[in-house]
């Protein structure tokens, strides 16, 4: 079975000042995982994904995100908030289920960014 | 970049009657496409895997008869709501794999459905 923590349901910082969104997953295999974004009344954007290979992952807008397996975290952080960063976040798992590749999402964090 | 287009993104339906959601892949081929309901602050939740030329993959729970699926080219995927009740008043978001990013998927803008 596998299974997405997202541990904080909302997270405010101050723009200009660094962002931290934890997650941690359950899985039998070694897995893929995945963050995206998700702006209201929007579709998801990958942010990044990391499929076993560098454990540090850059993705898109100054995100990265970094696999530390023996804490089975996979953490975004971003140096410097900025107010267009506030949206919904997703840690998102992908798993072979019944023959085929499909994703488990964590519940989300809501990040809001004040000026 | 893979782009994934996602008709309409806002409906208002009338209960009892029946809704088509599209989903189209534009600059590449999606043999499977993925349908997710998204309820109001919650996460997404798969409803079902659509196989380009097969019967599409249900998740537990979900009902086959008022949530149809087909996938009748590798570029288009659609999902019906039938019979809609207020209950099914949503936020629904199709998703397809793009090869091309090594398990990445794209996903469509998605589609607001309300049931009145």
């Amino acid at each position: 079975a596998q299974s997405v923590t997202q541990l904080d349901s909302h997270v405010s910082v101050s723009e200009g000042t660094p962002v931290l969104l934890r997650c941690n997953y359950s899985s039998s295999y070694s897995p893929s995982l995945f963050w995206y974004v998700q702006h209201p009344n929007k579709g998801l954007q990958l942010l990044l994904k990391y499929t076993s290979a560098a454990t540090l992952v850059k993705g898109i807008n100054g995100f990265e995100a970094e696999f530390k397996k023996s804490e089975t975290s996979f953490h975004l952080t971003k140096p410097s908030a900025h107010m267009s960063d506030a949206a919904e976040y997703f840690c998102v798992v992908s798993e072979w289920r019944t023959g085929r590749r499909a994703l488990t999402f964590g519940s989300g964090t809501r990040l809001q960014v004040q000026p | 970049g893979a782009v994934v287009s996602q008709h309409p993104s806002r409906v208002i339906c009338k209960s009892g009657t029946s809704v088509k959601i599209e989903c189209r892949s534009l600059d590449f081929q999606a043999t499977t496409m993925f349908w997710y309901r998204q309820f109001p602050k919650q996460s997404l939740m798969l409803m079902a895997t659509s196989n380009e030329g097969s019967k599409a993959t249900y998740e537990q729970g979900v009902e086959k008869d008022k949530f149809l699926i087909n996938h009748a080219s590798l570029t288009l995927s659609t999902l019906t709501v039938t019979s809609a009740h207020p209950e099914d008043s949503s936020f629904y978001i199709c998703s397809a794999r793009d090869r091309g990013l090594a398990y990445g998927y794209t996903f469509g803008s998605g589609t607001r459905l309300t049931v009145v």
